[in-house]
């Protein structure tokens, strides 16, 4: 089946640094992938929708300048968290989908510690 | 935003029991979709159903499809500890977005 690896699967970093979370789809290629952020015993907030090639689309709320979304390739996205704060510390998962109809592959999330 | 309501929020039911949970929704879809999510991990898909499916089957999940109640079940029947997670239903918001309901944490007591 389709396979999304996400890396790393946790970091703890301090306040003021930058993070970069990787998101690979192993097996097929993702024309589109999506962020999601997940607060405890929440359900996951769509943050970005990532095209190849293309600019990311952002659901409102989400600043686009502190969540920069890289789609360099059909097979990886990069968020990276810029200048990351305590708030910034959730759970942090991104998910690939094939085609239009597709459903979605999910990596296994990035536990992000602000500390 | 939201686009699924869960329910109920969190289910208890001894192992053997059948488990159903329930989504409802608020706009037209084109298919509805059911993952689950273990405890700190991504999420897995379990089913999609499209809009002029009424009920579909997967094992021992069955799903079911009520477009003019704009609702949708999902049933596992003999449950194992193994199913204990969270359930969440999600439907497709324009033309690329998946958006996820509030989600049913299941636990299966053995």
């Amino acid at each position: 089946g389709a396979v999304v690896s996400q890396h790393p699967s946790w970091v703890i970093c301090k306040s003021g640094t930058s993070v970069k979370i990787e998101c690979r789809s192993l097996d097929f290629q993702a024309t589109t992938m999506f962020w999601y952020r997940q607060f405890p015993k929440q359900s996951l907030m769509l943050m970005a929708t990532s095209n190849e090639g293309s600019k990311a689309t952002y659901e409102q709320g989400v600043e686009k300048d502190k969540f920069l979304i890289n789609h360099a390739s059909l097979t990886l996205s990069t968020l990276t968290v810029t200048s990351a704060h305590p708030e910034d510390s959730s759970f942090y998962i991104c998910s690939a989908r094939g085609g239009w109809d597709s459903p979605l592959h999910f990596g296994n999330g990035t536990r992000l510690t602000v500390t | 935003s939201q686009q699924g309501e869960e329910d109920p929020q969190a289910l208890s039911i001894q192992e053997g029991e059948n488990a159903t949970m329930n989504c409802s929704y608020k706009t037209s879809i084109n298919n509805l979709q059911w993952y689950r999510q273990n405890s700190g991990r991504g999420l897995v898909h379990l089913i999609l159903i499209r809009s002029n499916e009424r009920e579909k089957h997967s094992g021992r999940l069955r799903v079911t499809l009520d477009t003019s109640k704009k609702s949708s079940s999902l049933l596992i029947t003999a449950s194992r500890a193994a199913d204990t997670a969270s359930y969440f239903c999600a439907t497709r918001q324009g033309a690329q977005k998946l958006v996820f309901g509030q989600g049913t944490r299941l636990t299966i007591n053995p």
